[in-house]
């Protein structure tokens, strides 16, 4: 069965600082991997996603992620964080299920914006 | 377009009682899931609906049951409320089953039971 880890609960950066979240993933096969962000009373909302191709993946509010299979680890990054990013993050693995990918998600990160 | 929308965004109930709640997904899209969040267990996934039909199910007990009508609105239930039902119930909808399709989240509803 697949699982995520998120080590970190709690991130605080400063705004204009750069920003690293990490998710280790344990999958079978290859594995189709998330990054979702929800911020207070909201659902969630894709930030990026990996397939395959390109290990490096771009995706939407300037946030990129990194798949490294030997390391299992698909960590996402910003250069400069703005305050509105202060929301809980999360990462997930989806297994192709039915027809469908059903997504295992971590426990989340969530992030603190300081002035 | 609309996004998704579930009804009602908040609800209490008391422990043995029964709770329905409703989603409606993006015009067009046809599957729906459902997601339990906690801050114990985390966001976890309860089923998936396509076309009326459920082809997908997460590890709960059968009191959490749901069903897609041919609209494709859903709806899930749970019977004899206990404590711990208490959560944050997400839904999503996207457009087909089969492949990969973003899912569009709704704001959820937040459940209290007492």
């Amino acid at each position: 069965a697949q699982s995520v880890t998120q080590p970190d609960i709690h991130i605080t950066v400063s705004e204009g600082a750069s920003l690293e979240l990490r998710c280790n993933y344990s999958y079978g096969a290859t594995p189709y991997l998330f990054w979702y962000v929800q911020s207070p009373g909201q659902g969630l909302q894709l930030l990026l996603k990996y397939f395959s191709g390109d290990t490096l993946v771009q995706g939407i509010k300037g946030f990129e992620a990194e798949f490294k299979r030997s390391q299992s680890s698909f960590n996402l990054r910003k250069p400069s964080v703005h305050w509105s990013d202060a929301a809980e993050y999360f990462c997930a693995v989806g297994a192709s299920s039915g027809g469908s990918y059903i997504p295992t998600f971590g426990r989340g990160t969530s992030l603190i914006v300081h002035p | 377009k609309a996004g998704v929308t579930q009804t009602p965004r908040y609800l209490i109930k008391t422990r043995g009682q029964q709770v329905t709640l409703s989603c409606s997904p993006i015009s067009g899209h046809r599957s729906v899931s459902w997601y339990q969040q906690t801050p114990g267990q985390g966001l976890q996934f309860l089923f998936e609906y396509f076309s009326e039909t459920q082809r997908n199910k997460g590890n709960f007990p059968g009191r959490f049951s749901g069903r897609q009508f041919s609209n494709s609105r859903s709806e899930m239930n749970v019977s004899t409320l206990e404590l711990g039902d208490s959560a944050l119930y997400l839904c999503a909808s996207h457009e087909l089953a089969g492949g990969y399709n973003e899912q569009f989240f709704g704001p959820g509803t937040r459940l209290t039971v007492l």
